[in-house]
């Protein structure tokens, strides 16, 4: 159980172009889900958290308009990284919050976004 | 100001050569501690969660402790197949925080047959 399915694993793009990374909970309802980036050979850092029907809540220093997240359903979460630039490539991971507090994360498998 | 520190950065080990992983942490109410464990190029693999100080979980060669300023995972009999990097990360009480994990930087391990 406790599955979270992350498309596309892998995405070129052109700079100035927009991509989607969709993230879905397989076999639960997440009413949360956290966006995050990594660096190479750095850790994660937390972008936003999604919560399902509302507006997400982003981390200081990131930008909305860039980055833009949508929770319209309790299994899936969309990121839209708007105008990519090359300073945008970077690994994207989502996580879906389950439990009874819902506080323990299970992560998707990250989307390497490569902006040319 | 929330830190997360994770000791040592990288650890290269014998297999079969038991050792300790260190995670410690200041935080202003702690709500749960976690470790992950994340294979290149993919994400993050739930492995425990601990709650109070005194805790310890197991699984497979894999055994977590909690204390009030740290935690420690202990790889016991290590294959090559448990390299990979460890990342702790802790939740805090903090009502603006909910559910948000802060992540040290990780640890990364490799055995060597």
């Amino acid at each position: 159980g406790a599955v979270v399915s992350q498309h596309p694993s892998w995405v070129i793009c052109k700079s100035g172009t927009s991509v989607k990374i969709e993230c879905r909970s397989l076999d639960f309802q997440a009413t949360t889900m956290f966006w995050y980036r990594q660096f190479p050979k750095q850790s994660l850092m937390l972008m936003a958290t999604s919560n399902e029907g509302s507006k997400a809540t982003y981390e200081q220093g990131v930008e909305k308009d860039k980055f833009l997240i949508n929770h319209a359903s309790l299994t899936l979460s969309t990121l839209t990284v708007t105008s990519a630039h090359p300073e945008d490539s970077s690994f994207y991971i989502c996580s879906a919050a389950i439990g009874q507090t819902k506080n323990i994360q299970y992560f998707g498998a990250g989307t390497r976004l490569s902006v040319l | 100001e929330d830190q997360v520190t994770q000791s040592p950065e990288a650890l290269r080990l014998q297999e079969g050569e038991s050792s300790s992983l260190n995670c410690s942490y200041t935080v202003s109410g702690l709500r749960g501690l976690f470790w992950y464990r994340q294979d290149p190029g993919k994400g993050p693999e739930f492995l425990f969660t601990l709650y109070s100080a005194g805790e310890e979980k197991e699984k497979e060669r894999l055994k977590a402790t909690l204390t009030k300023k740290e935690s420690f995972l202990h790889i016991t009999a290590p294959k090559p197949e448990d390299s990979a990097t460890y990342l702790c990360a802790v939740q805090t009480i903090l009502t603006d925080s909910w559910g948000k994990l802060q992540f040290g930087a990780g640890t990364q391990v490799v055995v060597t047959p």
